[in-house]
């Protein structure tokens, strides 16, 4: 089985442009999080989708960040204009419902902002 | 909100020892489930073992094993016969039976030594 697949693996670039990440969950996975990771911390999460609706995106700074999921499968998030402390690792993870607990990671997207 | 603690920034560990790596958690809803998950260098997030707070026994996965004791709110980790592939940094995290999220410990790295 696929695991999650996340790209492009790695994103330089200067603040004030904008940048996007491709989310492809496990098949099948109702829930997919984003979590964004800086650099020695734990990730946190971004907004939590189940299938195509949000659940959760009151950690998202809506001002420059926003996140889709058309036809409930694959995800994008972009950010706005960037900043330097967007710079960070890009987790996408998915579960396969809300009674599943278990998440499950992609690779991550390091984006690093100068 | 929930909270998890863990207080080991870094250890050292030689090949075919055990090691244990602490975390505590703090929570007041009853229902909830505790992660540890490895990073290695390449940045992925890969899931280790899962315990449930009204599971009776230890979760075991081959090598690793979770202490949990609910009491103390603790969910320490141990893993066993240490290889040099398990050198990554180690996240305890939580999630609650209501919304799944996952909230994410400070990290600890582990170093194997030959």
């Amino acid at each position: 089985e696929a695991g999650v697949a996340q790209s492009p693996r790695y994103k330089i670039i200067e603040k004030r442009q904008s940048v996007a990440f491709w989310c492809n969950p496990i098949s099948g996975h109702a829930t997919l999080y984003w979590y964004q990771q800086i650099l020695g911390q734990g990730p946190k999460l971004l907004i939590q989708f189940q299938n195509n609706g949000v659940v959760d995106d009151s950690q998202l700074p809506k001002d420059r960040f926003s996140a889709e999921r058309l036809k409930g499968v694959d995800s994008t998030l972009k950010i706005q204009p960037a900043k330097l402390e967007d710079s960070a690792v890009y987790l996408c993870a998915s579960s396969l419902d809300p009674g599943e607990e278990t998440q499950y990671f992609g690779p991550g997207t390091r984006l690093l902002v100068l | 909100a929930q909270k998890i603690t863990q207080t080991q920034p870094g250890m050292f560990v030689q090949e075919k020892e055990a090691v244990t790596l602490d975390c505590t958690y703090d929570t007041s809803d009853p229902s909830y489930g505790l992660f540890w998950y490895k990073q290695p260098s390449s940045g992925e997030m890969i899931f280790l073992i899962y315990q449930g707070s009204y599971d009776q026994q230890n979760a075991t996965e081959g090598r690793y094993s979770l202490n949990f004791q609910k009491a103390r709110k603790s969910a320490n980790l141990v893993i066993s016969a240490s290889q040099l592939g398990d050198s990554a940094m180690y996240f305890c995290a939580m999630s609650l039976s209501n919304d799944y999220k996952l909230s994410f410990g400070a990290g600890t790295t582990v170093t194997v030594r030959a």
